[in-house]
């Protein structure tokens, strides 16, 4: 049974790191056919895609323009897990943020429980 | 990017009403097209992929249908559990992967 637990701070500072992890059960962060991602909902409901790692014989990373300049997802093969950090955060960065399996068909599968990070000094 | 829209925003049914939600895409995405469901709280689930095919252990009565930049989820007859909000996403070639606005679901 494939899980998702994720961990991190819920209030961050502006200007500050948003770092969250994803640790999974029952798959492996280096397997040949699924990709890693992280999601986030804002408050008012809409979904954003931000990014994800997979690994095809290397590692790879795709995303979103919004966040390029800010974001980085890595995976840590030893501990079976991958990471968000968001750089210079501000409050328009508040939301619930996923990480989340594309198990190879195109859709993700299976999300972590979320984790509501705010903004704020 | 591919933008997505969602018809209607939200909309009123009662329990063993047939419901449908559509999904528009501002260029052609053949069938990379998925439903989630989302529950106060808790994460989205997906309940449709690639269009049509139904996620294992998702209730028959819902469908998904479409290509290209229109599809469809209906919910053949509404059950007490349905009542919440429907998000369409588009996977189609390289990301980013977009999602609908939403389409909430409540009692009438």
């Amino acid at each position: 049974q494939i899980q998702l637990q994720q961990s991190g701070p819920g209030l961050v500072k502006p200007s500050q790191t948003l770092s969250l992890t994803c640790a999974i059960s029952g798959d492996s962060v280096s397997s040949n056919s699924v990709a890693w991602n992280w999601i986030r909902q804002s408050p008012s409901g809409g979904l954003e895609w931000l990014g994800r790692t997979y690994y095809r014989s290397k590692w790879y990373n795709d995303y979103a323009l919004s966040v390029k300049s800010r974001i980085s997802i890595n995976p840590d093969t030893s501990k079976n897990q991958f990471s968000l950090q968001l750089n210079s955060v501000t409050p328009e960065d508040t939301a619930v943020y996923y990480c989340t399996r594309d198990g190879g068909s195109f859709h993700f599968d299976y999300w972590g429980q979320g984790t509501l990070v705010t903004v704020s000094s | 990017d591919i933008q997505m829209t969602q018809s209607p925003s939200s909309l009123s049914a009662s329990v063993g009403d047939r419901v449908t939600i559509t999904c528009r895409a501002s260029q052609s995405i053949s069938s990379y097209l998925n439903w989630y469901q989302q529950k106060p709280g808790k994460a989205p689930k997906v309940l449709i992929y690639v269009a049509s095919s139904l996620q294992s252990g998702v209730p028959s009565r819902f469908s998904g249908s479409g290509s290209g930049t229109d599809f469809t989820l209906t919910i053949s007859s509404l059950q007490p559990e349905d009542f919440a909000t429907y998000y369409c996403q588009q996977s189609y070639g390289t990301p980013p992967f977009t999602f609908g606005p939403g389409t909430t679901v409540d009692f009438k």
